[in-house]
């Protein structure tokens, strides 16, 4: 079952906050984080495993709630180059090594 | 280090005519192998994937088929395109915690 993302699509203006959902109906072995530029692949961002668990890099960061159901993704004072789609993938542990994404959440940041 | 191969970049096929896209990977063994398809402006469609040689599950009955005839290459064909076939494809593989894609090939069906 395909992991359900929201927004659609976001704008903001350079500096400004977001925060991206992707939820499951079940408990998950993983959810990993992508960005699409246009016209081009996904690029890996990170990957979220434990229960409780956060991650970031620079100013992006993940979480990943208790219950393994819900991860949030935090664009933290967003810059330029943050625009992009952003894709949420999930591994179900009933699937073993099935990697499905969320629909994807378009991100714009304007200056 | 560890890549992926995926050619060709582009491709224009006539509706009817067979398909063959090639995903090669580098400097590992025994990775999960996905096939993904996305429409402009769309989503990340799951058609196969692959946990080892020989092993393919499929995710969409349509007429596509996948295999993997080496540990490292997967191949996705048709026999006869249509135009709803046009799209980006794109190859991944998973090793532990981490997933790459390739560049994609985007297919023009006319």
């Amino acid at each position: 079952q395909q992991p359900v993302q929201s927004p659609q699509a976001v704008i903001l203006r350079e500096g400004e906050d977001a925060v991206i959902n992707c939820s499951s109906s079940k408990a998950l072995y993983s959810v990993h984080w992508y960005r699409q530029k246009h016209g081009e692949a996904p690029v890996f961002l990170m990957i979220l495993l434990k229960g409780g668990e956060q991650k970031g890099h620079e100013k992006i960061s993940a979480s990943f709630n208790e219950k393994k159901q819900q991860s949030s993704l935090y664009l933290t004072a967003s810059q330029l180059s943050y625009s992009g789609t952003y894709f949420c993938g999930t591994e179900d542990p009933d699937s073993w090594g099935k990697l499905q994404f969320g629909a994807g959440t378009q991100v714009v940041v304007t200056p | 280090s560890q890549t992926i191969h995926q050619w060709p970049a582009t491709l224009v096929q006539p509706v009817g005519s067979p398909l063959s896209l090639e995903c090669t990977v580098e400097g590992t063994s025994n990775p999960n192998l996905y096939w993904y398809r996305q429409a402009a402006g769309r989503g990340l469609q799951l058609l196969f994937y692959s946990v080892g040689i020989g092993q393919i599950s499929s995710e969409v009955p349509q007429n596509l088929s996948a295999s993997r005839p080496q540990d490292r290459q997967f191949i996705l064909s048709s026999k006869k395109l249509l135009l709803s076939d046009s799209g980006f494809y794109l190859c991944a593989w998973l090793l532990n915690t981490e997933a790459f894609f390739g560049q994609g090939t985007r297919l023009t069906v006319v």
